[in-house]
């Protein structure tokens, strides 16, 4: 178990509405990375937020957004959903920038019909 | 910019055979690689890293794998599979900064491993 929590676990949305998933990052982990796992692919990187701030970001659209607040705990809000964004989302938490070992939360399933 | 291959999306070996799952990698600065393991409906678990130490790493559940830099390969191996084993296996690469320390995945390899 690595101490990086997510929730929920599994949610199912409708095309065109708004989700927000939480990570609860591991003690002592100041960074935090989204990932999103299409079925049958490798994860893709979203976004990383240090110390609060946005500290790189993959290709996704703006509709994808994010916060980490004071405790390094983070948000992703996915606006405007589409079919495709059914996914797992996952979350990791490391030390700072650089850090070559990053832990992974169990990841929230998300299905937009 | 850094990208990786796994060849073939599905090995299937008997229990007790040698696994051999195959990673290239390529990257414009020097890398760090992982290998990591997941199991249905479950996140990611960090097998091993390579991180310019020892080029061949010792991981958990008796996985190693080699960093060859003429080759660009960071292959994983085990030399006795067991039933436990079978499950997604993701190599990645990353950079060493800040800016770069994004992972970035293979596609992925279903290891099967047959009684």
């Amino acid at each position: 178990e690595t101490g990086v929590t997510q929730s929920p676990t599994h949610l199912i949305k409708t095309r065109g509405q708004q989700v927000t998933l939480r990570c609860s990052s591991q003690s002592g982990h100041n960074t935090v990375s989204w990932y999103q796992q299409a079925l049958g692919q490798g994860p893709q990187f979203i976004f990383q937020y240090y110390r609060e701030e946005e500290n790189g970001r993959g290709n996704f659209p703006p509709r994808f957004s994010g916060l980490q607040f004071p405790n390094y705990s983070s948000e992703l809000n996915v606006n405007a959903l589409e079919l495709d964004d059914s996914a797992l989302y996952l979350c990791a938490s490391s030390g700072a920038p650089g850090t070559p070992e990053a832990f992974f939360g169990q990841g929230t399933r998300l299905t937009v019909v | 910019a850094q990208s990786v291959t796994q060849l073939g999306s599905h090995v299937s070996v008997s229990e007790g055979a040698l696994v051999l799952l195959r990673c290239n990698y390529s990257s414009s600065v020097p890398p760090y690689l992982f290998w990591y393991v997941q199991y249905p409906n479950q996140g990611l678990q960090l097998l091993l890293k390579y991180t310019s130490a020892a080029t061949l790493v010792k991981g958990i559940n008796g996985f190693e794998a080699e960093f060859k830099k003429s080759e660009t390969s960071f292959h994983l191996t085990k030399p006795s599979a067991h039933m436990s084993d079978a499950a997604e296996y993701f190599c990645a690469v990353s950079g060493r900064t800040g800016a770069n320390s994004k992972l970035t995945f293979g596609k992925g390899i279903t290891l099967s491993v047959r009684p």
